[in-house]
């Protein structure tokens, strides 16, 4: 089985704060993406990497960073953690082409 | 620009049929993709269309009408676990293929 881990489950933050949201994947996937999920608003896509180091912005770039050294691990860095980040962050990989993309468990952050 | 247009809300009975549309807008087209979500889990991958027509798959099925920008998920034989969330995806031809999701569908099935 396709195995997409995020490494929490719930985070709370302060404002301000550096907050890294980690997530691997064991399948040797070429793409990963990384969303954010918000009530009326579905998921919308942060950032995505197509190979190691190469990334690319989604529609919601602001106020975020991405980090891909290995190929197994896509990281999300939030520079400097404000509320409106409260969210569900949700990670995911696929291979090239016209394959499924599989999703993490998701991590629940609020900024306090 | 991009733009994946699905009903907010909808309900059904339970035994019933019911069709989710979804509409898109994109710079490129390389596939759309339908994922099931219930609360508080992860998205699941339920079908993929690349080709215009109609892909089944036991009581899901998913049409596609590329010319249109069109696409429809059909639950046949609804059943009550099958109330959660339905989000229609659709990938973009470019580098690594970016996947962008509609707001997704609400379905409700009651007894």
């Amino acid at each position: 089985d396709v195995k997409v881990t995020q490494s929490s489950r719930y985070l709370v933050k302060r404002t301000g704060e550096k907050v890294f949201l980690e997530c691997v994947q064991d399948m040797d996937h070429e793409n990963m993406f990384w969303y954010r999920q918000d009530p009326g608003l579905g998921l919308r896509l942060i950032y995505f990497s197509y190979d190691v180091k190469m990334k690319e912005k989604g529609d919601i770039p602001e106020g975020y960073s991405v980090s891909r050294e290995k190929k197994e691990r896509f990281s999300l860095i939030l520079e400097s953690a404000s509320t409106n980040q409260t969210s569900m962050y949700l990670c995911a990989s696929s291979l090239g082409g016209s394959t499924e993309a599989f999703f993490g468990q998701g991590t629940r952050l609020t900024v306090v | 620009g991009q733009n994946i247009d699905q009903p907010t809300e909808m309900t059904a009975t339970e035994g019933a049929i019911v069709q989710i549309n979804c509409t898109y807008q994109t710079s490129g087209f390389n596939g759309l993709f339908w994922y099931q979500q219930h609360a508080g889990e992860a998205p699941t991958f339920l079908s993929y269309n690349v080709l215009d027509g109609l892909e089944e798959k036991g009581r899901f099925s998913s049409f596609l009408s590329r010319s249109k920008g069109y696409s429809y998920l059909l639950l046949k034989e609804l059943q009550m676990k099958d109330s959660a969330s339905y989000l229609c995806a659709v990938r973009e031809e470019n580098q690594g293929g970016k996947l962008i999701f509609g707001q997704g569908t609400e379905l409700s099935v009651k007894p």
